[in-house]
């Protein structure tokens, strides 16, 4: 079984352009978690999707982020106009649907995606 | 709001050696979920131990154990017989029961250096 898969692993993206990162999660798992970790930080919660909806975005900025996670393919973390300060690694973690046990509430990694705006 | 402290920026220890992280957190609520991850050079996040705020056993996983302590709010880490792999960066993470969110909430972590 496959693991959480996010891509590209390094993004670089001048100021003003758009970046897409992509988060595919466990199979079986329909719950996706966007986090974001500045550096000699810890990660902050972003957004919590899913399948075609969004459940908890208290941790997205108002402007330039967006997140969707669609009935098919992966889930997707957008940055318009990107600004230095976006300049973070961003981890997408997945669980799984069961609704009853701990071990629902497991969330399970992926490598992350270092996002460099020059 | 719920928030989690890590006070130790760094740590070290002699391989095969015992360490403890210090992780307390700050919450309204009665249950809810802690967690150690770690999270080595590569950058992947790695569950080491997780413990339900209703069970007073204190959860051990082989080499790491924790000490919960529900009415002071602490959840430390305890690593026996440290190895070289154990080099990382720590991070103590509190989830919420109640909420339909299941966001984890994490601390400023803790590097730990382990020396041969």
């Amino acid at each position: 079984n496959a693991g959480v898969m996010q891509n590209p692993r390094h993004l670089v993206r001048r100021r003003g352009q758009e970046a897409r990162l992509r988060c595919s999660p466990m199979k079986g798992h329909s719950h996706v978690y966007w986090y974001r970790q500045l550096p000699e930080e810890g990660l902050k919660f972003m957004v919590y999707l899913q399948k075609e909806n969004i459940i908890d975005e208290s941790g997205m900025p108002k402007e330039r982020f967006s997140a969707e996670f669609p009935k098919e393919g992966p889930s997707i973390l957008r940055i318009q106009q990107v600004v230095r300060g976006d300049s973070a690694a961003y981890f997408c973690a997945s669980s799984p649907t069961a609704p009853l046990g701990f071990s629902s509430y497991e969330q399970y990694f992926g490598p992350g995606t270092r996002l460099t705006v020059t | 709001a719920q928030t989690v402290t890590q006070s130790q920026p760094e740590m070290s220890v002699q391989e095969a050696e015992t360490v403890t992280l210090s992780c307390t957190y700050d919450t309204s609520e009665s249950d809810y979920y802690l967690f150690w991850y770690k999270q080595p050079p590569s950058r992947q996040m790695i569950l080491v131990i997780r413990q339900e705020a209703y069970k007073q056993q204190n959860a051990t996983e082989n080499r790491f154990s924790v000490n919960f302590q529900k009415a002071a709010k602490s959840f430390s880490l305890k690593i026996s017989d440290s190895q070289l792999g154990d080099a990382a960066m720590y991070f103590c993470a509190y989830r919420s029961v109640s909420s339909n969110t299941g966001k984890l909430i994490f601390g400023q972590g803790t590097t730990l250096q382990v020396k041969p």
